[in-house]
C-alpha cells in the first residue's frame, strides 16, 4: 500500500506565475489535510477536504489560494500570483476517516516551493 | 480557534539520558493529541497519540500524559539513541461538528531534540 504521495517534490516560481501542487491520499482515504511549513517553523494547517467538498478552510489565505479534491483524480492546492512570501513547504496529509473519528493523519513528503 | 506553546525549542541530552517535551493547548474541546517526529528534508511521522479519555499511553521507550484540567500534554523519550535526534512536533486537534469541520490539527512550532554521544 503506497503512502501519501505528493509531486512535484520540489517546484520552482517565478513571482506572478502560479503554482499546483498535486497530493494523492493512501488508497482507501477519502480525507484530505493540507499544511504549509515555513523554515524553522511548524506546520500550519491551510485546508481540510474530502471527496468534492471542502470542509474546512479556515487556514487558507482568502485571495490567490484555491483547494480541490475532485471525485477522481489527486487533491490540488493551487497558488496564483505567487509571491516570495509563498516559499515554503507544503505537505498534505491523508487519513480514512476523520481525525475525531479516531483516524491518524498520514503525511506525504511535501512539495518545496521556491519562489524567485 | 487552538493555539498550542511547545517548549523547550531546543533540547540536548546526553545518549541514554531522558528527555521531556511540554506543551500546552488552549481549547477545552481539544480531544487528540499526536507527537509527530521530521527529521531533516524527511515528512512528519506519527510516533505516538493520545485522545482526552486517557491520561498516559506509552510504547517502548515513548510515553505522551495527558492533565486535561492543566491542559498540557508532555512527550518523555527514556534511554535516548543518536536516532532519536529530530524535531518533535506536538499537536492538538478539536473534533469537527456534525458537518465535520475542524480536523485540522494545530502544531506546536517544535523541538529540536540534539543527542550527545
Amino acid at each position: 500500500n503506497a503512502g501519501v504521495m505528493q509531486n512535484p517534490r520540489h517546484l520552482v516560481r517565478r513571482r506572478g506565475q502560479e503554482a499546483r501542487l498535486r497530493c494523492s491520499p493512501m488508497k482507501g482515504h477519502s480525507h484530505v489535510y493540507w499544511y504549509r511549513q515555513l523554515p524553522e517553523e511548524g506546520l500550519k494547517f491551510m485546508v481540510y477536504l474530502q471527496k468534492e467538498n471542502i470542509i474546512d478552510e479556515s487556514g487558507m489565505p482568502k485571495e490567490r489560494f484555491s483547494a480541490e479534491f475532485p471525485k477522481e483524480g489527486p487533491s490540488i492546492l493551487r497558488i496564483q500570483q505567487v509571491v516570495r512570501g509563498d516559499s515554503a513547504a507544503y505537505f498534505c496529509a491523508s487519513s480514512p476517516e476523520a481525525t475525531s473519528g479516531g483516524a491518524e493523519q498520514f503525511f506525504g513528503p511535501g512539495t518545496r516551493l521556491t519562489v524567485l | 480557534g487552538e493555539n498550542v506553546e511547545q517548549h523547550p525549542s531546543t533540547l540536548s541530552v546526553q545518549e541514554g539520558d531522558s528527555a521531556v517535551i511540554k506543551c500546552t493547548y488552549s481549547d477545552s474541546a481539544s480531544n487528540y493529541f499526536p507527537w509527530y517526529k521530521q527529521e531533516l528534508g524527511k515528512r512528519p511521522q506519527l510516533i505516538i497519540d493520545i485522545r482526552s479519555n486517557v491520561g498516559e499511553k506509552k510504547d517502548q521507550r515513548i510515553a505522551v500524559t495527558l492533565n486535561k484540567t492543566a491542559k498540557h500534554f508532555s512527550l518523555h523519550i527514556t534511554e535516548t539513541q543518536p536516532e532519536d535526534s529530530a524535531v518533535y512536533f506536538c499537536a492538538a486537534s478539536i473534533p469537527g461538528d456534525s458537518g465535520g469541520g475542524a480536523d485540522g490539527l494545530t502544531f506546536g512550532k517544535g523541538t529540536h531534540l540534539i543527542i550527545q554521544p
